[in-house]
């Protein structure tokens, strides 16, 4: 059965700091996604990461992916506020044709 | 209007009721999934489907039933309401292709008292 989890599950930081999430999972995955939640809205997505390898980049965030390790992070460069939010990460099982996401990391960013 | 919706976005239910979330997409994506969202659980995965016709159970399928008799749309069912459901729920589609990914509706709270 595959598991995702990631970690820290909360994380405080000030404006400008750097810091990673981190996504590990249990079994071969066909591709990881990253989404970002703002409260009460719905998810927005971020990066789709298909193969061993990948890094993908927008803005102050960037994301690889490792499938050998089963791990993909996130990387917040010199955060701003507005990067306040929970993330999730997503594995995709094409093969069983479902997505199973981590439980989320709440991140909040102090000016 | 192009794009995944869910209706209703509120809805407070008795326990003992049943109950039907709606779920419509008009980008006729073969797959479909159904998450509930709870605090310090995340998503997690009710019901998908991979066309019409096609259902198979998640991780927390009791409960709730599904059906996909048409390819744009996906509705959830609570055949007997509990305390135990009430949550946000969200329905999700993807074509399945390599680098697309799932697409979420804007979710529906569910209140059951």
């Amino acid at each position: 059965e595959l598991k995702v989890e990631q970690n820290p599950l909360f994380l405080s930081m000030q404006e400008g700091k750097n810091y990673t999430i981190y996504c590990n999972y249990s079994t071969t995955s066909d591709r990881l996604y990253w989404y970002r939640q703002d409260p009460g809205k719905s998810l927005e997505s971020l990066f789709v990461l298909l193969s061993n390898g990948a890094v993908k980049q927008e803005g102050r965030l960037m994301a690889s992916l490792d499938t050998k390790a089963r791990l993909s992070t996130l990387h917040i460069t010199a955060a701003v506020h507005d990067l306040s939010a929970t993330y999730f990460c997503a594995v995709d099982m094409r093969r069983d044709d479902k997505i199973i996401f981590g439980k989320g990391t709440r991140l909040h960013i102090l000016p | 209007d192009a794009g995944i919706t869910q209706s209703p976005r509120y809805k407070i239910t008795e326990t003992g009721r049943q109950v039907t979330l709606m779920c419509h997409q008009t980008w006729s994506h073969s797959y479909m999934f159904w998450y509930r969202q709870d605090l310090g659980h995340g998503l997690r995965l009710i019901y998908y489907s991979a066309a019409a016709d096609i259902t198979d159970k998640g991780e927390v399928p009791d409960g709730y039933v599904v059906s996909r008799s048409k390819t744009e749309n996906f509705p959830l069912t609570l055949e007997s309401a509990t305390r135990s459901q009430t949550s946000v729920y969200f329905c999700a589609s993807s074509d399945g292709t390599e680098n697309t990914e799932a697409f979420f509706g804007q979710g529906t709270r569910l209140t059951v008292v």
